[in-house]
């Protein structure tokens, strides 16, 4: 079974200062990556995603992730956090089974907390 | 352009009682999913429906089920409810079910006493 750990309960950046949330999946094959945001109240906005090709990709509001085959990993990254950014990350991974794709498995989150 | 739209938002039920969550897709999606996401958790996958039928399911009991309609807006039902049962459920559209972006909407926020 597919799963998607986030190390990460909590994180604290400075405002201005950069950012690298990690994800890291099992899957035995190749899967597809998601990096969604929650904002308190709210459904989820999807970040950016990964199917294939170029694994640097580059998603809404200055966020990118690098996808690592290698590492099983796909980690977002910001080069600058403003105080709009403090919110719960998702990262989830996708599958593909019977004709077509499976649910999403989510990881628990990440809290950011930005300080002034 | 409305995107997914679900009702009700807010929502408290007492244990053993039966609870509809009522969800209308965006606008093009012929797909809906849901997601149980308890306090401080991601979410988890409950079930997805296809041209009116459940296509695929999570690990969820019996319990709770659903239905799609003509128009592609769908309905998820949970029976007997547990206290374990309190959650944001999360209704996701998509077009297709190839791996396609989902499009989530705000949530139906259930509470069980």
């Amino acid at each position: 079974a597919q799963s998607v750990t986030q190390p990460d309960i909590h994180i604290t950046v400075s405002e201005g200062a950069s950012l690298e949330l990690r994800c890291n999946y099992s899957y035995g094959a190749t899967p597809y990556l998601f990096w969604y945001v929650q904002s308190p109240g709210q459904g989820l906005q999807l970040l950016l995603k990964y199917f294939s090709g170029d694994t640097l990709v580059q998603g809404i509001k200055g966020f990118e992730a690098e996808f690592k085959r290698s590492q099983s990993s796909f980690n977002l990254r910001k080069p600058s956090v403003h105080w709009s950014d403090a919110a719960e990350y998702f990262c989830a991974v996708g599958s593909y089974s019977g004709g077509g794709a499976d649910g999403l498995t989510f990881g628990k989150g990440t809290h950011l907390i930005i300080q002034p | 352009d409305a995107g997914v739209t679900q009702s009700p938002t807010h929502l408290i039920k007492t244990r053993g009682q039966q609870v509809t969550l009522r969800c209308s897709p965006k606008s093009g999606h012929d797909t809906v999913s849901w997601y149980q996401q308890a306090l401080g958790q991601g979410p988890q996958f409950i079930f997805q429906y296809y041209e009116e039928e459940e296509r695929q399911r999570g690990n969820f009991p019996d319990r709770f089920s659903g239905h799609q309609f003509p128009n592609y807006s769908s309905e998820l039902n949970v029976n007997a409810l547990l206290l374990g049962d309190s959650a944001l459920y999360l209704c996701a559209s998509s077009q297709g079910v190839g791996a396609n972006v989902l499009t989530f909407g705000a949530g139906s926020r259930l509470t069980v006493l």
